[in-house]
């Protein structure tokens, strides 16, 4: 079984400051990690994705994320967050490796957090 | 390149209908899935097409049900509604494989009265 924790509901920066949504993960196998964004009233919009390689991953919108095997996290990250960047974030695991159905594996997606980026 | 349509829009019913959701995929798109996301449960998955067949099932009661057409487009019923069942259902196509991820659409904002 695969499983995804945003451990915060919400967090709120300063324009300008730093940001960071914390993703943990849980799966048999390998992951296939990803992150995407949620406007009010809108579908999700894909950020970025970790498959295989560099442990670094960078994305839309000047987002990257680090993928850390050991402590099963893929934290997302913003040097310099905008207020335009207040959205709701989830993160997405699927299992590299899950023969148990006939498919490539749904994406198992964490309950989310909100981001409130205050001028 | 369009992408991922969803019809319609917004949609309010009543208790005991049943209702009908379209999807239209990203051209070459050839994998469906379809997601409820309600404000206490998240993202719940619900199933997954491919090739006109569903190839994975979410834990929904079978009220719930969908189906691919030849031409990929898919659409998901949901018959004698509940109040619970009012949510933003999401579309997402995605190319064949593990490695990639989906595109979403707008989704549908299902309101039961």
């Amino acid at each position: 079984a695969q499983s995804v924790a945003q451990p915060e509901d919400q967090v709120n920066v300063a324009e300008g400051n730093p940001l960071t949504v914390k993703c943990t993960y849980s799966v048999s196998g390998n992951p296939y990690l990803f992150w995407y964004v949620q406007y009010p009233n809108r579908g999700l919009q894909f950020l970025l994705k970790y498959i295989t390689g560099d442990n670094l991953v960078k994305g839309s919108y000047g987002f990257e994320a680090e993928f850390n095997k050991s402590q099963t996290s893929f934290h997302l990250k913003k040097p310099s967050a905008l207020v335009s960047d207040s959205a709701l974030y989830f993160c997405a695991v699927r299992d590299a490796t899950d023969m148990t159905t006939d498919s490539w594996g749904k994406l198992q997606f964490g309950a989310g957090t909100q981001v409130v980026v205050t001028p | 390149k369009a992408g991922v349509t969803q019809t319609p829009r917004y949609l309010i019913k009543t208790r005991g209908q049943q209702v009908t959701l379209s999807c239209s995929p990203i051209s070459g798109h050839r994998s469906v899935s379809w997601y409820q996301q309600t404000p206490g449960q998240g993202l719940q998955f619900l199933f997954e097409y491919f090739s006109e067949t569903q190839r994975n099932k979410g834990n929904f009661p079978g009220r719930f049900s969908g189906r691919q057409f030849s031409n990929s487009r898919s659409e998901m019923n949901v018959s004698t509604l509940e109040l619970g069942d009012s949510a933003l259902y999401l579309c997402a196509s995605s190319l064949v494989g593990r490695t990639y991820g989906y595109t979403f659409g707008s989704g549908t904002r299902l309101t039961v009265v």
